[in-house]
C-alpha cells in the first residue's frame, strides 16, 4: 500500500521568509505522481504544485517549489517569500493509478505565517 | 463556470437516520471521489467511480453507499451503520480516460455533517 507521511503537524514562518514542509512516501511503483494541495480556512482544496516521478527536474510554480528525491522517496515543498495568505493546511498526496487515479493524502501540516 | 457543487454545506442528522450528500460536476470528468476529513487525519478515501454505473470501495467504505447513474452526479449516502459519521466530507473529480496522471483533481467546497 502506498503511504504518505508528513512528520510536521505544525510549522511557523515569518512573512517574507522561506519555509520547507516535508513529505515522505512509500511505494513499489516506478512511475507515479505527487501533489501538494493547500486548504485555507475556507476549506476549499487548492492545487499548489505537482510532480511526475519520471521527471528528474523539480517542479516550480512561482514562489512554490519542490525538492523531489526519488531514491529517498521524499517530496518536500518550499515556500519562498512567505505571505499571510499562505497560512493554511498543506497536504502531500500520492496518486494511486490502480484506484481510478484517486489521491492518497498525508495527515497535513498546518502552516502559520506571522507578520 | 465549470466546477463541483456539493450540497448542503451543513447537514444535521439524528442517530439512526440515513442521509444523502449531493455532489454534481459540470467539468465532464470521468472519475469522481468521496473523501472524509477528520481533525488530524487528513483526507481518507470512501468511494471512487471511474465511469457511470461503476464504483469501487476506498479505505473506509463501511457504513456508506454511493451511486453513479449519471456522469455528472455522485451522491453519497451515510447510513445508520456508520458509527461515527460526524465529519467534513469532500467530493472531487478528475479526468481519467486517455489522460496522464498529473491531471488536477478538483474539489467541491465540502459538507459538514453533524449527528445530533
Amino acid at each position: 500500500a502506498q503511504t504518505v507521511t508528513q512528520s510536521q503537524p505544525e510549522m511557523s514562518v515569518q512573512e517574507a521568509e522561506t519555509v520547507t514542509l516535508s513529505c515522505t512516501y512509500d511505494t513499489s511503483e516506478s512511475d507515479y505522481y505527487l501533489f501538494w494541495y493547500k486548504q485555507p480556512p475556507s476549506r476549499q482544496m487548492i492545487l499548489v504544485i505537482r510532480q511526475e516521478a519520471y521527471k528528474q527536474q523539480n517542479a516550480t510554480e512561482n514562489r512554490f517549489s519542490v525538492n523531489f528525491q526519488k531514491a529517498a522517496k521524499s517530496f518536500s515543498l518550499k515556500i519562498s517569500d512567505s505571505q499571510l495568505g499562505d497560512a493554511a493546511m498543506y497536504f502531500c498526496a500520492y496518486r494511486i493509478i490502480l484506484r481510478g487515479y484517486a489521491l492518497n493524502f498525508g495527515k497535513g501540516t498546518s502552516l502559520l505565517v506571522t507578520p | 463556470d465549470g466546477g463541483i457543487t456539493q450540497s448542503p454545506k451543513y447537514l444535521f442528522r439524528k442517530e439512526g437516520q440515513n442521509v444523502t450528500l449531493s455532489c454534481e460536476q459540470n467539468l465532464n470528468h470521468d472519475a469522481m471521489y468521496w473523501y472524509r476529513q477528520d481533525p488530524g487525519q487528513g483526507l481518507r478515501l470512501i468511494y471512487y467511480s471511474q465511469i457511470v454505473n461503476d464504483f469501487q470501495k476506498g479505505d473506509i467504505a463501511e457504513g456508506y453507499s454511493v451511486s453513479r447513474e449519471k456522469k455528472e452526479s455522485f451522491p453519497l449516502t451515510v447510513t445508520s451503520a456508520q458509527k461515527n459519521p460526524t465529519a467534513f466530507y469532500l467530493c472531487a473529480s478528475s479526468p481519467f480516460r486517455g489522460t496522464g496522471g498529473t491531471e488536477e483533481a478538483f474539489f467541491g467546497q465540502g459538507t459538514r455533517l453533524t449527528v445530533v
